[in-house]
């Protein structure tokens, strides 16, 4: 099955802006997926298909992709923005009915 | 409102089954896909597999063939995840989320699966 990776750990200044990666070959042909989660909540979708926000997420979320890398950008981090960060695209590798998920990105924002 | 309201939380011995359920409302059921994710304490997101719930067609992470089983039941909009022959690293917080194709864009709640002797 495909593999995605991701920076363990970022962190960014309060107001700043911010880009978490996520690289794996899957993501050459699907878009990839974003979710936050807060400790003992349960992951919220953020971003998904070419750049698309569900309703409440702020617009200060987007995604972009190149080639076998997906990102998710904070354009001026807030303190609610401390969180985990995982990727998930659909498996090229084999069966494209098949999903992964990235290992995650923990935001702290300073 | 849109909901996916899970199952309580479990206690099995190694060597068991569990089946966890996620009860949707608020949509037409048999017009999104179904995930099932877990999450084991202290780690990332773990895809398990996915269920049709029109037509009960699944697919399984390669991990987890021959351990999982998907189904559902349309009249009480409810789909199930069991899992057999549970080890200790099965433990782990279960998710439910739906699809429209693009993401998972609603979650259960998640239950909590603990295995020890």
């Amino acid at each position: 099955s495909s593999e995605l990776t991701q920076d363990p750990a970022v962190s960014v200044a309060l107001g700043q802006t911010v880009r978490i990666t996520c690289q794996g070959d899957s993501l050459r042909s699907y878009y990839a997926s974003w979710y936050q989660q807060k400790p003992g909540q349960a992951p919220v979708l953020v971003i998904y298909g070419k750049n698309n926000r569900p309703s409440g997420i702020p617009d200060r979320f987007s995604g972009s992709s190149s080639g076998n890398t997906a990102s998710l950008t904070i354009t001026g981090a807030q303190a609610e923005d401390e969180a985990d960060y995982y990727c998930n695209s659909r498996d090229s590798s084999g069966n494209h009915r098949n999903w992964v998920f990235g290992g995650g990105t923990k935001l702290t924002v300073l | 409102q849109v909901q996916l309201v899970q199952s309580g939380a479990e206690v099995k011995k190694p060597g068991a089954s569990v089946k966890v359920s996620c009860k949707a409302s608020g949509y037409t059921f048999t017009s999104y896909y179904m995930h099932w994710v877990r999450q084991a304490p202290g780690q990332g997101l773990e895809w398990m597999g996915i269920i049709n719930p029109s037509g009960g067609s699944t697919s399984y992470a390669q991990k987890f063939q021959g351990r999982v089983t998907m189904t559902r039941d349309t009249s009480t909009s409810t789909v199930y995840m069991e899992l057999s022959s549970l080890r200790s690293e099965d433990t782990a917080v279960y998710y439910c989320a739906r699809t429209p194709g693009g993401g998972m864009d609603v979650w259960g709640q998640g239950t909590t699966v603990t295995v020890s002797s």
